[in-house]
């Protein structure tokens, strides 16, 4: 159980487009899903709270208009990279909370995108 | 800047040997979690410690909270290639979760 998928796995993309990176609980509904972006040899880094049917908790520093995220059903959101610099090339991780009140969470296998 | 701080960040030892990887804040945790990662991977969960004191063990991983829930340790022991990988703690927090900065261990067969 508690199983997350994310698609797609890689994207590579040219500069000035957008890109939307989806993020799936496959046996779980999820009030709560997470993002967290990831440089090379790096932590993890929130950028991001996702919560069914409100707007996105963003962290300090992260553009909300340039991270667009969109948590319209329990088992699913997504995360759109407008406007993509090479400078936004990077491993982007979900996780959804299986309810509230529970401290574990399960990540997404990760998507790699790269903008040439 | 990162709530949590790992040490080491990079560790490479030999099959068969012991290691300690530690993490520390300068709040006191409500939980912490340790997670696995592997290259291009997500992270897998390892363990959630909420007690302070508290001595969990997952086979030759042992995992403690200290004490005044500021710290805690993995432990591993006679360490395998397939315990290669990048060790992340986290703080889990009623509506977030923050990560340490992560300590990649590379066992050599």
């Amino acid at each position: 159980g508690a199983v997350v998928s994310q698609h797609p796995s890689w994207v590579i993309c040219k500069s000035g487009t957008s890109v939307k990176i989806e993020c799936r609980s496959l046996d779980f509904q999820a009030t709560t899903m997470f993002w967290y972006r990831q440089f090379p040899k790096q932590s993890l880094m929130l950028m991001a709270t996702s919560n069914e049917g409100s707007k996105a908790t963003y962290e300090q520093g992260v553009e909300k208009d340039k991270f667009l995220i969109n948590h319209a059903s329990l088992t699913l959101s997504t995360l759109t990279v407008t406007s993509a610099h090479p400078e936004d090339s990077s491993f982007y991780i979900c996780s959804a909370r299986v309810r509230e009140g529970l401290y574990e969470q399960y990540f997404g296998p990760g998507t790699r995108l790269t903008v040439t | 800047t990162q709530l949590l701080e790992q040490s080491p960040q990079f560790l490479s030892i030999q099959e068969g040997e012991n290691l300690t990887v530690y993490c520390n804040s300068s709040s006191v945790f409500s939980s912490l979690q340790w997670y696995r990662q592997e290259p291009g991977e997500g992270p897998v969960l390892l363990v959630t410690v909420v007690t302070g004191g508290e001595v969990k063990k997952l086979k030759r991983l042992t995992f403690q909270f200290g004490d005044a829930r500021k710290d805690s340790s993995l432990h591993i022991t006679a360490a395998q290639p397939g315990d290669t990988g990048l060790y992340l703690c986290a703080l889990a927090g009623t509506y977030k979760y923050i990560f340490g900065t992560g300590t990649r261990l590379k066992v050599l067969a």
